[in-house]
């Protein structure tokens, strides 16, 4: 299976600044099938991006994903306080779908 | 808007045999998605169970495969989980999810489902 590995573990910023997540692959993905999803305490993961560059609906322009082959990146432009939360990548270019371990922001 | 709820015992025994159903409104079962389960512990994380499409076909991860069957209830526009010879590593919360061009898209609120005697 595709091992995702997720890095920084945490990322710790100010409201105003950009965050970049890294989410590395242990072999390319398929048409960069890769997803992004936010998850807040006690809520499910919500999708942010598909297809590794594709915002899904609802999702200001403030997040935006990059990559190919084994590495992808989730930016986020100028945090807002709703953005501190968990983050996770997923694969599904080749069954079984993956997910990283996610990266935490969390406010400096 | 499409939802999804879980539903089902919270509790069940070491041995024993989990059954989930989710419940879908805003869409319906029988059209053409695909419908999911994932599970999420501290331990391992957010982990994919596997899959139905709305004609039966079905995709389990293998390491859960020998124990795990979903189906789909159209008539009642829902699929279902059930997971067999629970240890206390299934104790998790358990998600379904609605699949988007192979993304998940929509999900339920999750259940907790502890595995204990």
């Amino acid at each position: 299976e595709i091992v995702l590995t997720q890095s920084p573990g945490t990322l710790s910023l100010s409201p105003g600044d950009r965050a970049t997540l890294s989410c590395r692959a242990s072999q390319s993905v398929t048409s960069r099938y890769v997803a992004w999803y936010q998850q807040k305490a006690g809520q499910a993961p919500r999708l942010l991006i598909h297809g590794a560059s594709s915002r899904a609906s609802g999702i200001p322009e403030r997040f935006s994903g990059s990559g190919s082959g084994t590495d992808f990146t989730l930016t986020i432009n100028r945090l807002e306080p709703e953005d501190f939360a968990l983050y996770y990548c997923q694969q599904y270019g080749r069954s079984p779908w993956t997910f990283g371990q996610g990266t935490k922001v969390e406010i400096k | 808007q499409v939802q999804l709820q879980e539903s089902g015992p919270g509790l069940v025994k070491p041995s024993g045999t989990l059954s989930l159903t989710c419940a879908v409104s805003g869409d319906s079962v029988s059209n053409n998605n695909w419908w999911s389960w994932v599970r999420q512990t501290p331990e391992k994380g957010l982990e994919w169970i596997g899959e139905i499409f709305y004609d039966g076909t079905t995709n389990y991860n293998p390491s859960l495969e020998s124990r795990v069957t979903i189906s789909i209830d159209k008539s009642k526009n829902h699929f279902s989980l059930n997971l067999n010879s629970l240890t206390a590593a299934d104790t998790a919360f358990y998600y379904c999810v609605r699949v988007y061009w192979g993304a998940f898209d929509f999900w339920g609120l999750g259940t907790l489902v502890t595995v204990s005697s």
